[in-house]
This record gives C-alpha cells, structure tokens and sequence, in this order.
C-alpha cells in the first residue's frame, strides 16, 4: 500500500494567512493526487485534482503542486470559510490511501 | 451534474450484514467507478473498495474478506454489504465517484451505527 504522510495535523492560523499543507507518499504516484476540504458534518469536496488543477468553481487562493512522493496544497489568503480538515487521495494504485487529515483552526 | 444519496439502515447489530445503497441522479451510472469510503466519528477517511459497471471490484485488502460492491445499471445504482461487523464498522459511510479511480463526486455520507 502507498502511505500517504500528511502535515501538519493541525495548525492555527490567522485570517489572511498563506498556509501550506504537505502530503508525502511512500512511493511514487506520479501526479495522480487530489487534494479535499471537509467542514463539520458535511462531506469531502475536492479542491485540487492531477495535484495541480483547480477544481471548477474553487477560488484561486489555493494550489497545489508536486509530483511524485511529495505534493504541496496552498491556500494563499486564508478566509473564514476556509476553517476546515484538508485531506490528500492517491489514486495511482490500489488500495486508494487517504493522508491522515490537517485541521485548520483560528488562531 | 451527477447527485449520489446513501440509504439503508443506520443501526446494525453485531455479527450481522450492512447493506447500504448508492441512488445516482442526474447521470448515467455506467460512466464512472464508485468508490465506497467510510469515516469513524472523529476520525479521518478510510477508502473501502471500488466497482466499475463492468463488474470489476477492487477492494480494501483491510477488508477484502467481508466486503462485496455491485453495481446494477437498471437501477442506476451501486450497493455495498459489509458482513460480521464490529463496533469498530460504526463510521458515516460515503458514496463517492469518479470517472477513473479517482473521486471527485461525494454522496451526503450516512450514518451506521453498530450495536446491540
């Protein structure tokens, strides 16, 4: 299986903070990756897909890039909306692995 | 754009099967694999198994010997049984979808609680 290590799993951070999520892999996964955000009693959305396409109606604050065992999600000017549990998904090979999850909190 | 909603009992007693299904709308099911993921309260993602329309499954080797994935076309619908379950099966369960392996539409997720 991939393990997929993701970090921090919690960070706090203020309104208009750049903030930066990593998730490495224990093998390579080429850029078959995705990026989801999830908020209190809802489900997973994805942001990012191929580790570095935005999603269709997702705001330009966040990226993401990497390729291969190491892959990075961005979000440039965090919002309140964005108070939430970020997750990484690899897809290149079976069984799918999630990260184990960043939780962003107000600081 | 492709709708998923979950269904099926949310409390399972030990020992026994879950059964949920997958209703989708707003698509044809035969265009994409459907992944099944679950979460325990508190907890993070756990990715189960995967069936394309064509029958092909692939599932969590964690689980592999208690889970079955089908899907029937007729219906526009996927299902998921999980037997002998444990406290430990107790997580929200989602339906999810993509047109590859990887997952891009979610269901609502539901509820499954096992307990006597």
């Amino acid at each position: 299986d991939v393990q997929m290590t993701q970090s921090p799993s919690s960070l706090s951070a203020s309104v208009g903070d750049r903030v930066t999520i990593t998730c490495r892999a224990s093998k390579g996964v080429r850029n078959d990756l995705g990026w989801y955000q999830q908020k209190p009693g809802k489900a997973p959305k994805r942001l990012i897909y191929a580790a570095s396409n935005l999603q269709s109606g997702v705001p330009s604050r966040f990226s993401g890039s990497g390729s291969g065992t190491e892959f990075t999600l961005t979000i440039s000017s965090l919002q309140p909306e964005d108070f939430a549990t970020y997750y990484c998904l690899q897809h290149n090979s079976y069984p799918l692995t999630f990260g184990g999850g960043t939780k962003v909190e107000i600081k | 754009q492709v709708q998923l909603q979950e269904s099926g009992p949310g409390l399972v007693k030990p020992s026994e099967t879950l059964s949920l299904t997958c209703t989708v709308s707003g698509d044809s099911i035969s265009n994409y694999y459907w992944s099944w993921i679950r979460q325990p309260a508190g907890k993070g993602l756990e990715w189960i198994g995967i069936v394309s329309t064509s029958g092909g499954t692939y599932y969590n080797p964690s689980l592999k010997s208690r889970v079955t994935m089908s899907v029937d076309t007729s219906k526009n619908q996927c299902s998921l049984r999980l037997s002998s379950v444990t406290a430990a099966d107790s997580a929200i369960y989602y339906c999810a979808t993509g047109f590859s392996k990887d997952v891009d539409y979610w269901g609502q997720g539901t509820l499954v609680t096992v307990s006597s």
